[in-house]
């Protein structure tokens, strides 16, 4: 598609439950990140993939948040037993290059975000 | 840990003023970009700065990145109501972008 696709766009999930979200990447991005984005706030680096690879997973809060990236489009970040803190708005953003060491300028590092999957955790 | 504090956290001005957005950190980035967001919705790049001194201009909206690339600043001229939104700027750390909280900026007509 045009553009970065994240379903569902609003999830209410009870306390304990486990949830998945969805992101469907511009097609050809090499670079997948996922960020975590409260009520007001600018967003919160959760994870980063370049193509399959899970370069990075330092953002991630705890053990019972999980992303994957099996062929290097569609990404599925997933909570286990979430909590009332987990409530946000998780973005998905892909770009054309992988890093940001590379070609700044080119266009290559430009991130495109998806609208978001709104959680909220009773 | 690096950070980027922005101010105002919230500004509403009438249209036709000008206002000027901050973004400041300790920390030195190799670039900095400002993004901008509207409910619901993604955050939308508008910038790249690179260069220390740095000024870009984007219609009535101006950018510049500090000499020592540790702030930057946004300006907008004669703001309209199409301006509303939430304004973030974000400096690049090897995969990671850092970004900052964010200014929600409300232009009244």
């Amino acid at each position: 598609g045009a553009g970065v696709s994240q379903s569902p766009r609003y999830k209410v999930a009870k306390r304990g439950q486990d949830v998945a979200l969805r992101c469907d990447p511009i097609s050809g991005h090499v670079s997948l990140f996922w960020y975590q984005q409260a009520l007001g706030q600018g967003p919160e680096f959760l994870t980063y993939f370049q193509n399959e690879a899970q370069l990075d997973k330092s953002g991630l809060p705890s053990d019972r948040f999980f992303a994957e990236r099996p062929e290097g489009s569609v990404s599925t970040l997933k909570i286990q037993r979430t909590q009332q803190e987990d409530s946000a708005v998780y973005l998905c953003a892909s770009s054309l290059a992988g890093g940001w060491g590379t070609a700044i300028n080119s266009g290559a590092n430009v991130l495109t975000f998806g609208a978001g999957s709104r959680l909220t955790v009773l | 840990t690096q950070l980027l504090e922005q101010s105002p956290q919230f500004l509403s001005i009438q249209e036709g003023e000008n206002l000027t957005v901050y973004c400041n950190s300790s920390s030195v980035f190799s670039s900095l970009q400002w993004y901008r967001q509207e409910p619901g919705e993604g955050p939308v790049l508008l910038v790249t700065v690179v260069t220390g001194g740095e000024v870009k201009k984007l219609k009535r909206l101006t950018f510049q990145f500090g000499d020592a690339r540790k702030d930057s600043s946004l300006h907008i001229t004669a703001a309209q109501p199409g301006d509303t939104g939430l304004y973030l700027c974000a400096g690049a750390a090897v995969y990671q972008l850092i970004w900052g909280a964010g200014t929600k900026l409300i232009i009244k007509p």
